[in-house]
């Protein structure tokens, strides 16, 4: 059953803590994406991935961090530093056209 | 850089049709994407023309190009509840070409609001 799973579906943090949001994929696809969603808001890219071992900031990288190291995963990394983490994280995968599928969303909260 | 505007709501009595519009900047786009949101969920990738096309149909769903206008619009026929969701229009960044990413842009999304 192919697909793009994100875990966990709720997570909550205090302020100062790291917190790592999974997406795992099983599509073979090259790149992978994160995405930031406040409410009533659109999507806003924070880091995405070609290829293993390469990632690129996206518009809202500050506060984050990404790893590459295996074509099936991509975590993000919710730093300290990120002043406004509490936000709805969606993870997507896409191969050789344009066309993004996704996950289905990790909620951080903020306490 | 590449730009995509939606409207913000719209508002539908059951059995209607739903029309949702779009409009972007990069005339270069070659496919041009509808995703859906329901709450709390991730999207949904609902169907997506190429751009040497002016007209797709998939059963309730039509979408039109108009690449003169560069207008895009998803309309839905005999709207039922369940097609209650935000509905995203996506196209891709002008850094495609050529190869150089696979970024979307994505709209504002439109939020379908169906009535019974």
């Amino acid at each position: 059953d192919g697909g793009i799973t994100q875990s966990p579906k709720y997570l909550f943090r205090k302020e100062g803590q790291n917190v790592t949001l999974s997406c795992e994929q099983n599509l073979n696809h090259d790149a992978m994406y994160w995405y930031r969603q406040d409410p009533g808001q659109g999507l806003r890219l924070i880091y995405y991935s070609q290829i293993v071992n390469d990632f690129q900031k996206g518009d809202i990288a500050e506060g984050y961090s990404v790893s590459r190291e295996k074509k099936e995963s991509f975590p993000l990394t919710v730093t300290s530093a990120q002043k406004n983490p509490t936000a709805f994280y969606l993870c997507a995968s896409g191969g050789q056209t344009d066309t993004q599928y996704f996950g289905p969303g990790t909620r951080l909260t903020v306490l | 850089g590449e730009d995509v505007e939606q409207s913000l709501f719209l508002s539908v009595r059951e059995g209607d049709s739903s029309v949702i519009n779009c409009t972007y900047t990069d005339s270069s786009s070659t496919y041009l994407y509808w995703y859906k949101q329901e709450p709390g969920a991730g999207l949904q990738l609902l169907t997506y023309i190429f751009s040497n096309m002016d007209m797709k149909q998939d059963q309730r769903l039509t979408v039109l190009l108009n690449k003169k206008d560069k207008h895009l619009s998803l309309r839905i026929a005999d709207t039922q509840t369940g097609d209650s969701a935000i509905y995203f229009c996506a196209a891709p960044h002008e850094m495609n070409y050529g190869g150089a990413t696979n970024k979307l842009i994505f709209g504002t999304g439109t939020l379908l609001a169906v009535q019974p």
